[in-house]
């Protein structure tokens, strides 16, 4: 069965330095993973996404993740980050199933980035 | 750009009370979930559907049944609410497809309150 782990549960950032948010995922073949982001009162927003190709993958608001196969993690990370990217993030494998499809979700970073 | 409509944002049920949330998708999409999102636990997948009558168990059904009588409209009904089914619910929906071509377009949530 697929996973995945979102080891921190909180972190705290300053407003400008570099963030890196860590996920590792098991599945038994190639997967498909996400990183979504929560805003408050919010419903989930795609970040960005992987199957296959250039291991490190752009997304929307400046983010950016790397997929490991080695390490089976697929981090995501921001170079500056800024105030309003406060939210909570989830990182999620995907799979195929019959018509559909199926994710699994993490238990979500929670980010507070301080001014 | 994707809609998914839940039609309440907030609500207040009795213990044993039949419940239902209601989802709407202006897409015309084949695909329609139910989550629920606590504290620690992330995103848990209840029900999913992919086309209409059609229903699958995600991981945690125990409790829950789903309708699907029309392609826009995904009902969660909760059959005798409990308090352990106070939480967070989400609806979302994609295309027909991979869940790297097709990612989820989810609404924002309806936070359900069994006393």
């Amino acid at each position: 069965a697929q996973s995945v782990t979102q080891p921190d549960i909180h972190i705290t950032v300053s407003e400008g330095a570099s963030l890196e948010l860590r996920c590792n995922y098991s599945y038994g073949a190639t997967p498909y993973l996400f990183w979504y982001v929560q805003s408050p009162g919010q419903g989930l927003q795609l970040l960005l996404k992987y199957f296959s190709g250039d291991t490190l993958v752009q997304g929307i608001k400046g983010f950016e993740a790397e997929f490991k196969r080695s390490q089976s993690s697929f981090n995501l990370r921001k170079p500056s980050v800024h105030w309003s990217d406060a939210a909570e993030y989830f990182c999620a494998v995907g799979r195929f199933t019959g018509g559909g499809n199926k994710l699994t979700f993490g238990t979500g970073t929670q980010l507070k980035v301080e001014l | 750009d994707v809609k998914v409509t839940q039609s309440s944002r907030y609500l207040v049920k009795r213990t044993g009370e039949k419940v239902f949330l209601e989802c709407v998708q202006d897409m015309d999409h084949e695909n329609m979930f139910w989550y629920r999102q606590d504290p620690g636990l992330g995103l848990r997948l209840i029900y999913f559907s992919y086309d209409v009558k059609m229903k699958e168990k995600g991981d945690i059904p125990e409790g829950y049944s789903v309708s699907r009588e029309k392609k826009e409209r995904f009902s969660l009904i909760l059959e005798s609410a409990s308090t352990n089914q106070t939480s967070m619910y989400l609806c979302a929906s994609s295309p027909l497809g991979s869940s790297y071509n097709s990612p989820l377009h989810f609404g924002n949530g309806t936070r359900l309150t069994v006393t």
